[in-house]
């Protein structure tokens, strides 16, 4: 699977939008995009995936460039809920199992 | 719908000894995966289960093992215990193989003295 890059940690005001960038410039042509975070002391928690078209779901929006070679996830009000730490996994979708390679994430604190 | 269950919550061991954990999947779910988080190496995969059968299994000793039964639950277990094996034990269900989406339970949290 391609490694991922993202910043170790980031704040952002509540109400406003969260950017949170991912660099993945090794991403094969069949790699799926997939975000998950974990809020401190619970289990991670899967929030948005995407191959090459931006998507958006009730949490979150990904957008992904043409080259697919980075990606931002959006959260659009972030709340203080929303303070945890975000992860960023690139993985083939397919029938080679579940495994997901987890980096160290950006920890993104969420500020009133 | 019930989420992913863990039992123990907490556990303290000794060195020395073996340590079994058990892990409850979403109802209808087929795949279990196992995972570590330690301070030190972050979240890393152990093994995976479908259907009884082991699919994957990542960089760990052997002391390491795991099953899966017919319902879908899943134990695993660590022989040996090192210091070094302090940490949160994750288990993550989904509904196949090649599932989008991945369910996480609240982990087990080992101490090792």
């Amino acid at each position: 699977d391609a490694k991922t890059t993202q910043p170790p940690s980031m704040d952002c005001a509540e109400g406003r939008a969260a950017n949170l960038p991912c660099n993945h410039s090794t991403i094969s042509g069949n790699e799926y995009v997939y975000w998950y975070r974990q809020i401190h002391s619970q289990g991670p928690q899967y929030i948005i995936h995407g191959l090459k078209n931006n998507e958006t779901n009730e949490m979150a929006s990904l957008i992904i460039t043409e080259d697919r070679k980075s990606s931002t996830l959006i959260l659009p009000h972030a709340t203080l809920r929303d303070t945890a730490v975000y992860y960023c996994i690139v993985r083939v979708q397919g029938n080679a199992g579940n495994m997901l390679t987890f980096g160290g994430g950006t920890r993104l604190m969420v500020k009133p | 719908k019930a989420g992913v269950t863990q039992t123990p919550r907490y556990l303290i061991k000794t060195r020395g000894q073996q340590v079994t954990l058990s892990c409850s999947p979403i109802s209808g779910h087929r795949s279990v995966s196992w995972y570590q988080q330690t301070p030190g190496q972050g979240l890393q995969f152990l093994f995976e289960y479908f259907s009884e059968t082991q699919r994957n299994k990542g960089n760990f000793p052997g002391r390491f093992s795991g099953r899966q039964f017919s319902n879908s639950r899943s134990e695993m277990n660590v022989s040996t215990l090192e210091l070094g094996d302090s940490a949160l034990y994750l288990c993550a269900s989904s509904w196949g193989t090649a599932s989008y989406e991945q369910y996480f339970g609240p982990g087990t949290r080992l101490t090792v003295t």
